[in-house]
């Protein structure tokens, strides 16, 4: 089965300074990881995805998330937060090889403040 | 790129009444759709997979004669909460996908936010 988690389900940044939103997955097999970002009553828009390859992924806006298998990990981060980066964000990781059957993490709150 | 048309966006009607969803794939075959349930402040839970053409599968706990999904086409499913009651007031999320079972990358609608008073 797989899991993930976010550590802090509310995280605040002023503008301008770095965004680094956390998260940990368990999987039985090699997970599909995913960044979405989800904007008041809308539904998800993908951020990033890590399938196979390069481990550092780059996505849209400026984020970039790292796969560190040795820590169950792939945060994300942003050099510099923008007020418009302000979301909820929401980890997920595939829960098969051949579906597409996402389990989300509990979502963490960015705010940024001016 | 790839589009998915959610409608209503919101919803709101009386206790007893049932509601339809529509969950739209404009520019692709969607032969798998998703649907999705998400509480105030919470994360999305998978409600049910449905493959163009069949039966669609819920997950432990969702009860299916409650929530009818109908996927009679590559670009349409259709989410009915049935005899809705104010615990169903939810933000439900749809999701498509392509490719054979549903393995190109999936694609989220904007939502509906069914109220019921």
């Amino acid at each position: 089965a797989q899991s993930v988690t976010q550590l802090g389900s509310h995280v605040s940044v002023s503008e301008g300074a770095l965004v680094l939103l956390r998260c940990n997955y368990s999987s039985s097999v090699p997970p599909y990881l995913f960044w979405y970002v989800q904007y008041p009553n809308q539904g998800l828009q993908l951020l990033l995805k890590y399938t196979t390859g390069a481990t550092l992924v780059k996505g849209i806006n400026g984020f970039e998330a790292e796969f560190k298998k040795s820590e169950t990990s792939f945060h994300l981060t942003k050099p510099s937060a923008h007020m418009s980066d302000a979301a909820e964000y929401f980890c997920a990781v595939r829960a098969d090889n051949y579906g597409q059957n996402f389990v989300f993490g509990p979502g963490t709150r960015l705010s940024v403040l001016p | 790129g790839a589009v998915v048309s959610q409608h209503p966006s919101w919803v709101i009607c009386k206790s007893g009444t049932s509601v339809k969803i529509e969950c739209r794939s404009l520019d692709f075959q969607a032969t798998t759709m998703f649907w999705y349930r998400q509480f105030p402040k919470q994360s999305l839970m998978l409600m049910a997979t449905s493959n163009e053409g069949s039966k669609a599968t819920y997950e432990q706990g969702v009860e299916k004669d409650k929530f009818l999904i109908n996927h009679a086409s590559l670009t349409l499913s259709t989410l009915t909460v049935t005899s809705a009651h104010p615990e169903d007031s939810s933000f439900y999320i749809c999701s498509a996908a392509g490719g054979a079972w549903g393995n190109q990358p999936q694609h989220f609608g904007d939502g509906t936010r069914l109220s019921i008073l």
